[in-house]
């Protein structure tokens, strides 16, 4: 079971460089979001998207843009590297259930992508 | 936003400890979750708690949804080195996981000496 898969493991950039992180889901899960790890902030949400075609923005988005072209993929594009957004990134997905209302499940991560900007 | 005390920061204890590590907010959640990051990897979901006073176990970890809301902890018995890594509450206003509306811990480090 490939669950969510990140890539690149590792990048590094110079500043001022431009890269995309891809994630990709097969569990047909409709939420999906990008969070950032770094030393003492423990994980803040970046974007999220509730399905295709659709994406907010999270706690920290400056910097970052995402689309969901496809259930499947969120891609997490930097326009313009800075070393602040030197971190750990994190694609994480779950399920959206609909009965009385609409609730979203637990989270779960990929293995995480280590981005170093110089 | 919401915010969560998560404390210890760390906690370096002998193998066969029990470990307790709580989490604290000055909001209610709906939803209490328990993740573990081993290093190198992505958080993984230990324990849910969606009732408040709901108490659950995994193995040797229990943790519980404070009555209050505003709580929940996590212990450890008897501790062994694949325990080491990073421990992360997450609360939810949302009930069922609510993954859209998560805010989580800084983490409590484990370390464990053999």
């Amino acid at each position: 079971n490939a669950g969510v898969t990140q890539t690149p493991k590792f990048q590094v950039l110079k500043t001022g460089q431009s890269m995309t992180l891809q994630c990709a889901q097969d569990m047909n899960h409709e939420y999906m979001s990008w969070y950032r790890q770094d030393p003492g902030m423990g994980l803040r949400l970046i974007h999220y998207s509730v399905g295709a075609g659709i994406t907010d923005q999270g706690e920290v988005p400056n910097g970052y843009n995402v689309s969901r072209s496809t259930t499947e993929d969120f891609p997490l594009r930097l326009l313009s590297a800075a070393p602040s957004q030197t971190s750990v990134y994190f694609c994480a997905s779950s399920y959206i259930l609909c009965l009385a209302g609409c609730n979203t499940g637990e989270l779960f991560f990929g293995e995480g992508s280590r981005l170093t900007v110089l | 936003g919401q915010q969560l005390n998560q404390s210890p920061q760390s906690m370096f204890i002998q193998e066969g400890e029990d470990v307790s590590m709580n989490c604290t907010s000055s909001s209610i959640f709906n939803t209490w979750l328990w993740y573990k990051q081993d290093p190198g990897e992505g958080p993984v979901l230990l324990i849910a708690l969606y009732k408040a006073g709901e108490l659950t176990s995994n193995g040797r970890l229990t943790a519980q949804f404070g009555i209050t809301r505003k709580d929940s902890f996590l212990n450890i018995s008897a501790s062994i080195p694949s325990d080491v890594g990073i421990y992360f509450c997450a609360g939810s206003l949302l009930p069922g996981g609510g993954a859209d509306g998560l805010t989580f811990g800084k983490g409590t480090h484990l370390i464990i000496q053999p």
